[in-house]
């Protein structure tokens, strides 16, 4: 069973185009979340989703980020028109469905770098 | 609103204990989470205790949580070099501490 699958692991963008970053859930699982991690800071939560729906987006910024998890295929985190800022480790966790005791399973990341 | 609350740098010598506390605000959550972060990777989940706990110990952890005060505790005997890195305490998968970063002097 393999883990959760993040791709590419590292990402090098100019400023203003857009990064698609990757999400393959742990087999089963049906639940992704997406967190941010700036250079030396914390993880900070972005959106939670479940396929075909967005369950709770509170941490996405309003403008240039987007995020799905289709029916078939990946979780797609889609940052637009990227800027200097957006440089960070995007990391990706899986979840099986709700029930008793849920345990994120971490990806190994996506290390974006705008230049 | 929730939130999860950690010092951001710790310390120890070689060999000793290190304690990495954690204050939390959803008094309702069921399960409270220790990850651990090593440089250049994603996070690995170290142990949960479920809320209705006051302590558990696994090998070199031992987890203390007191849910009046809502305060969360990881405590790692014997503190080796190959401990270095960030503990991260959550509630829930969406709820995160800022990350302490554990660091060991010879």
């Amino acid at each position: 069973n393999a883990g959760v699958m993040q791709n590419p692991r590292h990402l090098v963008r100019r400023r203003g185009q857009e990064a698609r970053l990757r999400c393959s859930p742990m087999k089963g699982h049906s639940h992704v979340y997406w967190y941010r991690q700036l250079p030396e800071e914390g993880l900070k939560f972005m959106v939670y989703l479940q396929k075909e729906n967005i369950i709770d987006e509170s941490g996405m910024p309003k403008e240039r980020f987007s995020a799905e998890f289709p029916k078939e295929g990946p979780s797609i985190l889609r940052i637009q028109q990227v800027v200097r800022g957006d440089s960070a480790a995007y990391f990706c966790a899986s979840s099986p469905p709700q029930g008793g005791r849920t345990e994120a399973f971490f990806g190994q990341g996506t290390r974006l770098t705008v230049v | 609103g929730e939130d999860v609350e950690q010092s951001l740098f710790l310390s120890v010598r070689e060999g000793d204990s290190s304690v990495i506390n954690c204050t939390y605000t959803d008094s309702s959550s069921t399960y409270l989470y220790w990850y651990k972060q090593e440089p250049g990777a994603g996070l690995q989940l170290l142990t949960y205790i479920f809320s209705n706990m006051d302590m558990k110990q696994d090998q070199r952890l031992t987890v203390l949580l007191n849910k009046k005060d809502k305060h969360l505790s990881l405590r790692i005997a014997d503190t080796q070099t190959g401990d270095s890195a960030i503990y991260f305490c959550a509630e829930r998968e969406i709820i995160f501490g800022s990350g302490t970063r554990l660091s060991i002097r010879p």
